[in-house]
C-alpha cells in the first residue's frame, strides 16, 4: 500500500536554528498538508498545498514557517529561528479524493 | 465553542465490549467525516471515511453521521487489546483543504 514517508524521524535542534522537515507524499496525490501535534495535545492543521502554492493555512502558520515542493517528489516544511514551543510531532499528509494518508511524523525537539 | 469537540477520555473497557466514541461539531459546512486511529508516537491511520449523513460498516467498525445533530460516532464491536489506541475524529468541508481534528479519545481494551 502506498505510504507517505517522512524524514528524519527525530530531529533535535538548538533554539534559534532553522530546520527542514522532509516528506515524500504518495505519488499520484495532488494535495499536501502539514499538521502538528504537541505532546498530549490535539492534531493541529498548519498548511495545505496544491498546484505549487499554499491553498489554506492556519493562524499557527506564520512567517516563521514556509513550505516548498522543490522537485516532483518532495514536500518540505521549513521552520526558521526555532523556539522551545515548536517542539512537537510534525505530520505530513497527502490526499486525492479527500482521503488523507499520514506519514509517521518527525519528532522535533528544540533545546 | 470549539469547532470539533471530542471527549479525550481515557476510556477503559474489557475485551469483547462494544465501544462507542463520539464527536460533535459546530461547522455545518463539514461534509466529510473521518475516524483515525493513532498509536503512540505514530501518525494517524485512516479507519473510516464517510461522506454526508448515514452509516458505514467495515468489519468490527461502524461509523455513523447525524448531520442534523452535528454528531458523529464510531462503534467498535468485540473490542480487542490491539484496538488500544487514541481515536481521532476529523472532518472537512467540500472544497476546503484543511481537515479539523477532535482532541482524540484514548482507549484501552483490557484482556
Amino acid at each position: 500500500e502506498p505510504e507517505v514517508t517522512q524524514t528524519p524521524s527525530h530531529q533535535v535542534t538548538q533554539m534559534g536554528q532553522e530546520v527542514i522537515l522532509r516528506c515524500v507524499p504518495i505519488s499520484n496525490h495532488l494535495y499536501f498538508y502539514w499538521y502538528r501535534q504537541i505532546l498530549g495535545q490535539k492534531v493541529e492543521f498548519l498548511v495545505s498545498f496544491y498546484n505549487n502554492e499554499i491553498s489554506e493555512k492556519s493562524e499557527i502558520f506564520d512567517d516563521q514557517f514556509s513550505v516548498e515542493r522543490p522537485d516532483g517528489s518532495n514536500f518540505t516544511l521549513k521552520i526558521r529561528s526555532t523556539k522551545l514551543e515548536d517542539s512537537a510531532m510534525y505530520f505530513c499528509a497527502s490526499s486525492d479524493t479527500g482521503r488523507y494518508t499520514f506519514g509517521s511524523g518527525t519528532r522535533l525537539t528544540v533545546v | 465553542q470549539k469547532e470539533v469537540e471530542q471527549d479525550p477520555g481515557p476510556l477503559s473497557v474489557p475485551e469483547g465490549a462494544i465501544v462507542s466514541l463520539n464527536c460533535t461539531y459546530s461547522n455545518s459546512a463539514f461534509q466529510y467525516f473521518m475516524w483515525y486511529r493513532q498509536y503512540s508516537r505514530k501518525g494517524p491511520e485512516l479507519l473510516m471515511y464517510t461522506y454526508s449523513s448515514g452509516n458505514k460498516e467495515d468489519g468490527r467498525f461502524t461509523a455513523q453521521v447525524d448531520k442534523s445533530s452535528k454528531y458523529i460516532s464510531l462503534f467498535i464491536r468485540d473490542s480487542q487489546p490491539s484496538d488500544s489506541a487514541t481515536y481521532l475524529c476529523a472532518m472537512s468541508a467540500i472544497n476546503n483543504n484543511d481537515m479539523r481534528f477532535g482532541a482524540g479519545t484514548r482507549l484501552t481494551v483490557k484482556p
